[in-house]
């Protein structure tokens, strides 16, 4: 059974066009990811949330928002996409590690954003 | 420097054959590592943990050198199926991961 589930799993969206993302998780992790990840490049993190707590990356840009309204639900906005941000986004959940490390992380299957 | 660093390949190798692939990290404090599979267009998955004693899988090993911030993984006759991308991953602190751009294995038969 699938326990990271990502929504839709192809997206086709037109320049400027506001695009959704979701991504649902039955492991009641604490902590959840969203990645952009471009081909042949590693997993980027754009930000991810520690429960409620919201922790962005410093160079994830503004048109990239996200949304966490309960522990199994992250949704990724993107307010304007550009041509550059065609990708594969993935969502991840982990429990928290103690102290400031990281524990295994749980990926889900993608959404293959696509720019007209 | 890359906070990760892996050669990207690729290695082809015959089926059968063993393979190594290395990877070196640069933050001394990380605590945990890992190896990820991601298959093309697919998203990554543990393939194991690294462990500071070194841990074994079936036909996979896994070793870390803290001194060196260096770690590798073994892979021991490689089958068809092996052929994909190996992430190496290095804890990054506060909750976060940092991944490797990968080595790619291609097996041929």
């Amino acid at each position: 059974d699938a326990m990271v589930i990502q929504n839709p799993r192809y997206q086709v969206t037109q320049f400027g066009k506001p695009v959704t993302l979701s991504c649902s998780q039955t492991l009641n992790h604490n902590v959840m990811y969203w990645y952009q990840q471009k081909s042949s490049q590693a997993p980027k993190l754009l930000f991810h949330y520690y429960d409620k707590d919201f922790n962005n990356e410093a160079d994830t840009p503004d048109n990239f928002q996200s949304r966490r309204p309960n522990t199994s639900f992250c949704f990724l906005d993107i307010r304007s996409p550009g041509l550059g941000d065609a990708a594969m986004y993935l969502c991840a959940t982990s429990t928290p590690m103690t102290g400031t490390g990281a524990d295994t992380q749980y990926f889900g299957p993608g959404t293959r954003l696509t720019v007209l | 420097r890359k906070e990760v660093e892996q050669d990207p390949g690729p290695f082809n190798v015959p089926e059968g054959a063993t393979v190594a692939f290395n990877c070196t990290y640069s933050n001394s404090a990380s605590q945990s590592f890992f190896w990820y599979r991601q298959d093309c267009r697919k998203e990554p998955k543990l393939l194991m943990s690294v462990y500071s004693s070194g841990n074994e899988d079936g036909r996979f090993t896994a070793q870390l050198n803290r001194a060196s911030q260096y770690i590798s993984l073994l892979i021991r006759d490689s089958k068809l199926s092996d052929s994909a991308t190996y992430l190496c991953v290095v804890d990054g602190g506060f909750q976060k991961l940092v991944f490797g751009t990968g080595t790619r294995l291609l097996v041929s038969p």
